[in-house]
C-alpha cells in the first residue's frame, strides 16, 4: 500500500504555543487528504477534509481558526494547532485518498501532542 | 446517514482459538465497508475492504469478513488466533465524498 509520512511523531508544548503536523505522502499524489483526532481508547473522530485546489471543510464543532489546514501539494499537508490547550492533547491522524478512484484511504502513523 | 457499531468493546481469545469482531451498520445506500487495525502509537492499516462483488472479502494476516445486507453486518473472523493480532480494531463505512465513519472499536487480546 501507499507510504504517508507525519512529522514529529510526538511534541510536548506549552499551553497557548502553536503546533504545526507535517502530513506526506511518499510515493503518490493525493487529490483528498483527512484530519483526524483520536483521543485515549476512543475511536477516530473527522477533523476536516480538503482537496487539492481548494479550502478544508471542516467537521461540525471543529473550529477552523483553531485548526489550520493547508494542502499546501499534492503530497504534503499540514495541520497547525493554534494557541493550543491542553484540552486539544490528542493523537491527531492523516490520511489520503488517491485521486485514482480508489475507495481505500491511506493512514499516516499519527502525531501524539501533548500540551501543558 | 451512515453509522457503525461494534459490539463489545474489548474481546478476548487464546491462541488459536476463533476470532470474531462484530460490526453492523446503517446506511441509506449501498455500503462501502472497511476494518482497519491499530497497533499502539500507530496508525491504520487496511485489514479488508467490501465495496461490490463477492460477499466474502478476505483480507491480510488470515482474517475475512462477510457482508451481509439483510443483517446489516460485516463482521471480521480469522481461524486461529495470533499473538501478534492483539491490537485495536475499527469498522468502518465510507460517506459521501470517501469520508470514512468509524465505530468505537474493539481491542482484541490473545493469551498464550
Amino acid at each position: 500500500g501507499a507510504v504517508v509520512s507525519q512529522h514529529p511523531s510526538r511534541v510536548i508544548c506549552k499551553s497557548g504555543t502553536s503546533v504545526k503536523i507535517e502530513c506526506r505522502s511518499l510515493d503518490f499524489q493525493a487529490t483528498t487528504m483527512f484530519w483526524y483526532r483520536q483521543f485515549p481508547k476512543q475511536s477516530l473522530m473527522l477533523m476536516a477534509t480538503s482537496n487539492e485546489g481548494s479550502k478544508a471543510t471542516y467537521e461540525q464543532g471543529v473550529e477552523k481558526d483553531k485548526f489550520l489546514i493547508n494542502h499546501a501539494s499534492l503530497t504534503l499537508s499540514t495541520l497547525t494547532v493554534t494557541s493550543a490547550h491542553p484540552e486539544d492533547s490528542s493523537f491527531y491522524i492523516c490520511s489520503y485518498r488517491p485521486g485514482t478512484g480508489d475507495n481505500e484511504q491511506f493512514f499516516g502513523p499519527g502525531t501524539r501532542l501533548t500540551v501543558l | 446517514a451512515q453509522s457503525v457499531t461494534q459490539l463489545g468493546s474489548h474481546v478476548s481469545v487464546s491462541e488459536g482459538a476463533l476470532v470474531l469482531l462484530r460490526c453492523n451498520y446503517s446506511s441509506s445506500v449501498p455500503p462501502y465497508l472497511f476494518w482497519y487495525v491499530q497497533y499502539p502509537n500507530q496508525g491504520l492499516q487496511l485489514l479488508l475492504k467490501y465495496t461490490t462483488g463477492a460477499t466474502l472479502v478476505k483480507g491480510i494476516n488470515g482474517f475475512e469478513a462477510e457482508f451481509k445486507k439483510s443483517e446489516t453486518s460485516f463482521h471480521l473472523t480469522k481461524p486461529s488466533a495470533h499473538m501478534s493480532d492483539a491490537a485495536e480494531y475499527f469498522c468502518a463505512v465510507m460517506r459521501w465524498g470517501g469520508k470514512l465513519i468509524f465505530g468505537q472499536g474493539t481491542e482484541l487480546s490473545v493469551k498464550p
